[in-house]
């Protein structure tokens, strides 16, 4: 059964605090990704991975950063917390290139900045 | 570019009748569709996928059609139960590429 696993799923943190958002992925997959998703606005794409220590910028990369240091695992950095980051986090990874591709999520990190 | 859509932000069924989920999108070069459940709390699930190269595919209640004449993909889902309450979101992909939709609101009256 395939699994992403976000290891904080609730989180409060005061503004200017440097936050760590880890997931752990089962599947092997190449491709590893992080959301944010807020009400009306649907999944926005922060960073995402398609290997070791490669990363790219999504739609949202402002105020965060990512680490890829193994194949399994994706960590999203909050440098300095603002109440705006104030969100739903969802990890996901999938195999990569060619089509038919399913993403997979993890179960989210609620975090919230006061 | 590359957008995909919903045309309802909610709907209400009965239970026991079936829901009809609908999605549009804009771009012809796509391969593959995913349809996500994501109840309350929790993260997407997977539901059932189509390729571009077919028209419809079953899984356990639920029913996935595509008609790339008109771009737009539907989600049906037969003799829909209090559990199905959930947001429903589908998706695109190509390549490393995924696209999604903002979602459905199901209700599922009792």
């Amino acid at each position: 059964d395939v699994k992403v696993t976000q290891s904080s799923r609730y989180l409060v943190k005061r503004t200017g605090e440097k936050v760590f958002l880890e997931c752990v992925q089962d599947m092997d997959h190449e491709n590893m990704f992080w959301y944010r998703q807020d009400p009306g606005l649907g999944l926005r794409l922060i960073y995402f991975s398609y290997d070791v220590k490669m990363k790219e910028k999504g739609d949202i990369p402002e105020g965060y950063s990512v680490s890829r240091e193994k194949k399994e695992r994706f960590s999203l950095i909050l440098e300095s917390a603002s109440t705006n980051q104030t969100s739903m986090y969802l990890c996901a990874s999938s195999f990569t290139g060619g089509s038919g591709n399913t993403i997979y999520f993890g179960e989210g990190s609620w975090l919230t900045v006061v | 570019g590359e957008s995909v859509g919903l045309h309802l932000p909610t709907l209400s069924v009965q239970e026991g009748d079936n829901s009809i989920i609908n999605c549009a999108y804009s771009n012809s070069a796509s391969d593959y569709f995913i349809w996500y459940k994501q109840e309350s709390g929790k993260g997407p699930q997977f539901i059932i996928d189509i390729r571009s190269n077919m028209d419809k595919r079953q899984g356990q209640r639920v029913t996935v059609l595509l008609n790339k004449t008109v771009k737009h993909l539907s989600l049906q889902i037969a003799a829909t139960q209090p559990g199905d309450s959930a947001v429903y979101f589908c998706a695109r992909n190509t390549g490393n590429q995924f696209y999604f939709g903002t979602g459905t609101s199901l209700t599922v009256i009792p």
